[in-house]
């Protein structure tokens, strides 16, 4: 079984200001990885994911992540963020084999402030 | 590409009803589809996973008398609460993939609201 755990529930952050989101995972296979944004009242968008090959994965909207296998890990970045980018973040992973069954996290809600 | 669509994207019913909530693949097919429950700022939990054509799986401890899915065709699957109870409030959201192999990505809808009185 997979299990997901994201560190921080909440992330104040300014204006242009960098940003990282935590997110940890556990599972006895391989698995792959996923960030989607949450706005208001809507479903999830998928930001990026990780499969496979390089450990370090852009996405969407200027955000990246990067899969560290050792530390079980895959934290979600930002440079300099904006306004539009609050919003609830969720990690996610998938057993590699079998069908996609997804396992979030708790979510993380990034609040920019001007 | 890849839009899913909800319907409705929210309900108000009395206590005892039955609500129906339909998921909408609107260009590809999806042979395969999730329902997930939100409660209030809280994360996803997955109810089900419906395959086009055959019986839904559904995870521990989601009642499936309660909560009948129905994937008749590849663009729609359908999810009814029946003899909805107010603990039944909360946001469903389903999501679509093209085929059962994980590496595909799930495309989410946008949610469906429901409020038992």
């Amino acid at each position: 079984a997979q299990s997901v755990t994201q560190l921080d529930s909440q992330v104040p952050v300014f204006e242009e200001a960098p940003v990282e989101l935590r997110c940890n995972y556990s599972s006895s296979v391989s698995v792959y990885l996923f960030w989607y944004v949450q706005y208001p009242n809507q479903g999830l968008q998928l930001l990026l994911k990780y499969l496979s090959g390089s450990t370090l994965v852009k996405g969407i909207n200027g955000f990246e992540a990067e899969f560290n296998k050792s530390q079980t890990s895959f934290h979600l970045r930002k440079p300099s963020v904006h306004i539009s980018d609050t919003a609830e973040y969720f990690c996610a992973v998938s057993a590699t084999g079998g069908y996609n069954k997804l396992i979030f996290g708790a979510g993380t809600r990034l609040a920019v402030h001007p | 590409g890849a839009v899913v669509s909800q319907h409705p994207s929210w309900v108000i019913c009395k206590s005892g009803t039955s609500v129906k909530i339909e998921c909408r693949s609107l260009d590809f097919q999806a042979t395969t589809m999730f329902w997930y429950r939100q409660f209030p700022k809280q994360s996803l939990m997955l109810m089900a996973t419906s395959n086009e054509g055959s019986k839904a799986t559904y995870e521990q401890g989601v009642e499936k008398d309660k909560f009948l899915i129905n994937h008749a065709s590849l663009t729609l699957s359908t999810l009814t609460v029946t003899s909805a109870h107010p603990e039944d409030s909360s946001f469903y959201i389903c999501s679509a993939s093209t085929a059962g192999a994980s590496t595909d990505t799930q495309y989410f809808g946008p949610g469906t609201r429901l409020t038992v009185l």
